[in-house]
This record gives C-alpha cells, structure tokens and sequence, in this order.
C-alpha cells in the first residue's frame, strides 16, 4: 500500500534552532506539496514541486524557509532560524499530473518554543 | 478564486446516510469539485470528485446539481470512523503544461460527528 512518509512525525525545537522536515512522496509521483496547517490559518499551501522543479514558492517566507528535491524519492523543507509562530502541523502531499489527486502524509508536528 | 460554502458542523447516527452539501454558486465551466477529509491528527484524504455528472465510489457517491452552484457528498452508511473535517474544494483544469500552482485551497470544511 503506497504512502507518503514525513519525518519526524515530532519535533520540539527552541527558537532560533534548525529544522530540517523530511518527506518520500508516493514512488512514480511526480509533483510534491507542502502544506502547513494551524487552528488559525487552517490548511496553507507553502511550495509545490513538478518533477523535481520549484513551480511555486509563494506562500512560504523566504527569509527562513526553503524547500528542494535532491532526489525523486526525497523532499526536503527546512526553517531556519525557527520562531514560535512556525509551530503547526507540516504536510507533504504527492500526485501524479495529469490525475487531480494529492496523497498526503502524516504529517510533522512542529513546536517551537 | 471561486469559493464554497459549507456548514461548520454536522451530526449523524451511526450507520445512517449523511448528506454533506457544498454551495459553490461562483463556479465555473471547468472547475472541478473535489471532496477530501480530514480525520483526527492524521492528513487529509480524497474522498470522490466529479465535474458535471453524479460520481460513486467505495467511500461516498457526489450528487452535482444540475446547475452546478451546488453539490452533495453522501456517505451512505456512516460509521465512527467516518467522523472527520470534510472539504469540498473547487479546482480548475489546466493543462499539463501549465507551471501554476496546483494546490488545494482548502476552506474551514464541515466537522461531521458520527453518534453511537
């Protein structure tokens, strides 16, 4: 039974650390997502990737955030230096264009304090 | 960006049909209606999409209106598990080659509690 992977699925940081957020999309997929959910923005798209390639970076802060491919089978989504208003739940999605379908982790629970 | 609308909540009685309606009355001729949810801590899942037509599968069936401003997810027999966050979503289709993003916008969805 094919599924997207995230790790950790935990991780508790103090401010101003590193953190480094891993996802395996679905083998065979070729677009990646990654979403951020928090109670008061609900569900945020923050960096989607086509075949390895960037295509939209807007919704994440540039400043701290960056995301890469370095492979097929890996996703990676980093923060740094972290604050506490980027505690939230991170989701990597997978889908396979030209079907609509986004197959979605587990997610990685972020603190950070 | 067209938008829905959907209940905040729902109840349900175990093992009873539910009937969670979307109202999306800025649609347009190519956007499709996609429906996920979301069960407690874990990430959303498709459930059923469909463009103009009723659509079925193993998990739900949707009911389109026939102009479509609206729609419906049926869950035929709701059981515990079933109890979710639900999102209806509307998604244009674009081509393959299209390099804009193809991301969900997701609302605040129905919160569907199933009673024993």
């Amino acid at each position: 039974d094919a599924r997207v992977t995230q790790t950790p699925r935990h991780k508790v940081t103090e401010m101003g650390q590193e953190v480094t957020m891993r996802c395996q999309p679905i083998l065979g997929h070729n677009t990646v997502f990654w979403y951020r959910q928090t109670m008061m923005q609900g569900l945020e798209l923050l960096a989607y990737f086509r075949n390895r390639a960037p295509l939209d970076d807007s919704g994440m802060p540039k400043d701290r955030f960056s995301a890469e491919m370095p492979d097929a089978t890996l996703a990676t989504l980093k923060i740094q230096p972290s604050e506490p208003r980027d505690s939230a739940v991170y989701f990597c999605a997978s889908g396979l264009v030209p079907e609509e379908t986004q197959y979605f982790g587990p997610g990685t629970r972020l603190l950070v304090l | 960006d067209a938008k829905t609308t959907q209940p905040n909540s729902m109840e349900s009685n175990e093992e009873e049909p539910v009937h969670l309606p979307c109202n999306h009355s800025t649609i347009s001729g190519t956007d499709y209606i996609h429906w996920y949810r979301q069960l407690p801590s874990q990430g959303p899942e498709y459930v059923i999409h469909g463009l103009t037509s009723n659509v079925n599968n193993r998990m739900a069936s949707l009911a389109i209106a026939e102009d479509r401003k609206s729609s419906t997810l049926i869950l035929h027999r709701a059981t515990l598990r079933d109890a979710a966050v639900y999102y209806c979503i509307l998604r244009p289709l674009e081509g393959i080659s299209s390099g804009s993003a193809r991301q969900l916008t997701f609302g605040s969805g129905t919160q569907l509690t199933v009673l024993p």
